[in-house]
């Protein structure tokens, strides 16, 4: 079993609400990733896990805030978006971030509108 | 630096026919590649990887693809398209440094044509 599950599949909020974005794997993975997807573009990585610490901000801006409370679990809290954060937010576990365990399975994203 | 180059960002085939999506990656260290698939409104699903094992890999849904390091290369084919194969198609390499970051390629869009 490859599964990454993310909630909510969608998602409408206002630029003044906090909401948060949840992903569960139980692979027993150690590592976690959060990406950002445009249109037609490639997915962006935005910050990487690797056991249970941050290790990796892509020089996020703080309205985004990661956490991840265990080893199963992936959260991204939003606060104050803009419009222009409107995209599909994928999470994405895997084995270990080093080498040839650093493979990657997708969940199925979560699509974000922010009005 | 590192990179994926995916020569095509549109390809279009009729069924049946071979299809051949092209992908160049550079990297100083040896790579770790891979092929990810998207359907509309889903998120990555992976296709095959090559992690310095067999050079020929075989993925899912009858797709392989084949790692030839003197052309830096690793071109995903499939012998026959299927109108289901129409998707948006990543081609990865891990970053250096153990980090766990991917490069993606810029995407190729796959039609199929009736």
């Amino acid at each position: 079993d490859t599964e990454v599950t993310q909630t909510p599949k969608h998602l409408v909020m206002g630029m003044t609400n906090k909401k948060s974005l949840k992903c569960e794997q139980h692979m027993g993975h150690r590592a976690m990733y959060w990406y950002k997807q445009k249109a037609k573009k490639p997915p962006e990585l935005m910050f990487v896990y690797s056991y249970e610490k941050l290790s990796i901000n892509e020089s996020v801006p703080s309205r985004f805030s990661p956490e991840c409370p265990n080893s199963s679990l992936l959260n991204l809290h939003l606060h104050a978006l803009q419009p222009e954060d409107s995209a599909l937010y994928l999470c994405a576990s895997s084995q270990d971030p080093r080498g040839p365990k650093n493979i990657q399975y997708f969940g199925a994203g979560t699509r974000l509108s922010v009005l | 630096a590192q990179s994926v180059t995916q020569l095509g960002s549109h390809v279009s085939v009729s069924e049946g026919a071979l299809v051949l999506l092209r992908c160049n990656y550079s990297s100083s260290v040896p790579p770790y590649l891979f092929w990810y698939v998207q359907y509309p409104n889903q998120g990555l699903q992976l296709l095959l990887k090559y992690t310095s094992a067999a050079t020929l890999v075989k993925g899912i849904n009858g797709f392989e693809a084949e790692f030839k390091k003197s052309e830096t290369s690793f071109h995903l084919t499939k012998p026959s398209a299927h109108m289901s194969d129409a998707a948006e198609y990543f081609c990865a390499v891990s970053a250096e440094g153990n980090t766990g970051k991917l490069i993606f390629g810029q995407g190729t869009t796959l039609q199929v044509k009736p």
